[in-house]
Formats: C-alpha cells, sequence, structure tokens
C-alpha cells in the first residue's frame, strides 16, 4: 500500500531534551515536506526536500533540522525543544510524474514540549 | 511568496451544494491551483487540481476565472461526511503555502 508513515504519533518530552520524528514513504517521491498544524494558523511549511541532499527551509524553520539522506526517509530533528514547538506535525511527499502539488501526508505526529 | 485567503468557516444544510472561494492573487502564471480536504486527526488530501475554466472529478468541481486570482471550490449536494477543513493551495517555487483554510459543517 502507498503510503507516508511517520513515528512516533505522540510524543510527550520536556523542554530541551533531543528528538527526531522520522518520516518514510514507499512511492519513490522525489518532494518530501515537513508542516506544523497549529490552532487559528492552518498549516505551516517548515522545510522541504526535493531529492536526496537537497533541503530547504519553509515558512517557519526555526528551532527545526531536517536531513535527507536517503530517498525514502525525510526525519525531522528537534535539537532542543521549547514549549512553542508543541504542535501536529506532519510529513508529507509527491512526485514530478504526478504534479509536486498532489502531495500525500501521513497520519500526523502531536508533539506536546512541557 | 503566494498567499491564500479563504472564508474562515462555512456552514451548509446536508443536500445543497457549497462553494468555497480562494483568492490568490500572487500565483504564478504556470502553476495549478490545488484544494485539499482535511478530517479531524487526518493529515491533508488531494481533492482536486486545475490550471484554468473548469475541472470536474467524482468529488467536486473546480472554477478557475480568466485571471486566475481566485478559484471556487463546488461540492454537490453535501452530506455530513464532507464536514471538514478545505485548503486552497498556493505555491511559490517549490514553497507550499496551505493558508488556514475553510472549516465546513454540514447541518442534518
Amino acid at each position: 500500500e502507498a503510503q507516508v508513515t511517520q513515528n512516533p504519533r505522540y510524543l510527550i518530552t520536556v523542554t530541551g531534551k533531543k528528538l527526531t520524528v522520522t518520516c518514510s514513504q514507499n512511492m519513490n517521491h522525489e518532494y518530501m515536506s515537513w508542516y506544523r498544524q497549529d490552532p487559528g494558523l492552518g498549516l505551516r511549511q517548515i522545510y522541504y526536500s526535493m531529492n536526496v541532499e537537497v533541503t530547504d527551509k519553509g515558512d517557519v524553520p526555526e528551532g527545526y533540522k531536517v536531513s535527507r539522506k536517503e530517498k525514502r526517509n525525510f526525519p525531522l530533528i528537534l535539537e532542543s525543544p521549547s514549549p512553542n514547538q508543541t504542535s501536529l506535525y506532519f510529513c508529507a511527499s509527491s512526485s514530478r510524474t504526478s504534479g509536486w502539488d498532489e502531495q500525500f501526508f501521513g497520519p500526523g505526529t502531536r508533539l506536546t514540549v512541557l | 511568496l503566494a498567499k491564500t485567503t479563504q472564508p474562515i468557516s462555512m456552514d451548509s444544510y446536508e443536500g445543497q451544494e457549497v462553494n468555497i472561494t480562494c483568492s490568490h492573487n500572487n500565483i504564478a502564471t504556470n502553476d495549478y491551483i490545488t484544494w485539499y480536504q482535511q478530517f479531524p486527526s487526518q493529515g491533508p488530501r488531494f481533492i482536486i487540481q486545475g490550471y484554468k475554466t473548469k475541472v470536474t472529478n467524482e468529488v467536486a468541481s473546480l472554477f478557475i476565472p480568466a485571471d486566475r486570482k481566485s478559484s471556487t471550490l463546488s461540492l454537490p449536494r453535501v452530506s455530513l461526511s464532507d464536514t471538514a477543513v478545505y485548503y486552497c493551495l498556493a505555491r511559490t517555487g517549490n514553497q507550499f503555502y496551505f493558508g488556514t483554510g475553510t472549516s465546513l459543517t454540514v447541518i442534518p
């Protein structure tokens, strides 16, 4: 089944404790992206990657890092999480052949930073 | 950076047609206009995409005027299961802007 998976689905952590949220897709998509969703602010793009070893900042990259060492994986790293990073995070992917705009989203990761 | 503007919320009775309009003044001339649907606790799901005039699929229709500064998503005869948030998507280069979306509530 074609899908985007994220782990963990739920995470409660404390300020300053480094964490990684994994994202993996099995559709051989070139484009991958991370979004955060907050009440009243909609979906905002954090980082995106056009292909392996190519990453770029989105609208709200501060406090986040990403890497794209393999085509299928695009982990989101919070080196020193803070309470303002409490949010719902989505990973998405798309391909050139089906059009970059048709993104497939993962189920989301709900992060709470205390 | 291209941005979108949509109504924050809409209510509709079951069986009615619903039209949601999005303004996207800075969309590039060669970019598609894309709409997504999101149910609570799920990721957004692609609904429909178009470049100009009208596009229809099994779920919705998309109307795009000649100036492409706006688009209208039309949902025919909505049911309770269409209660969701609807986003129109803007793109600047390889960066995407979803905005705050329109929360549609379908009333029995």
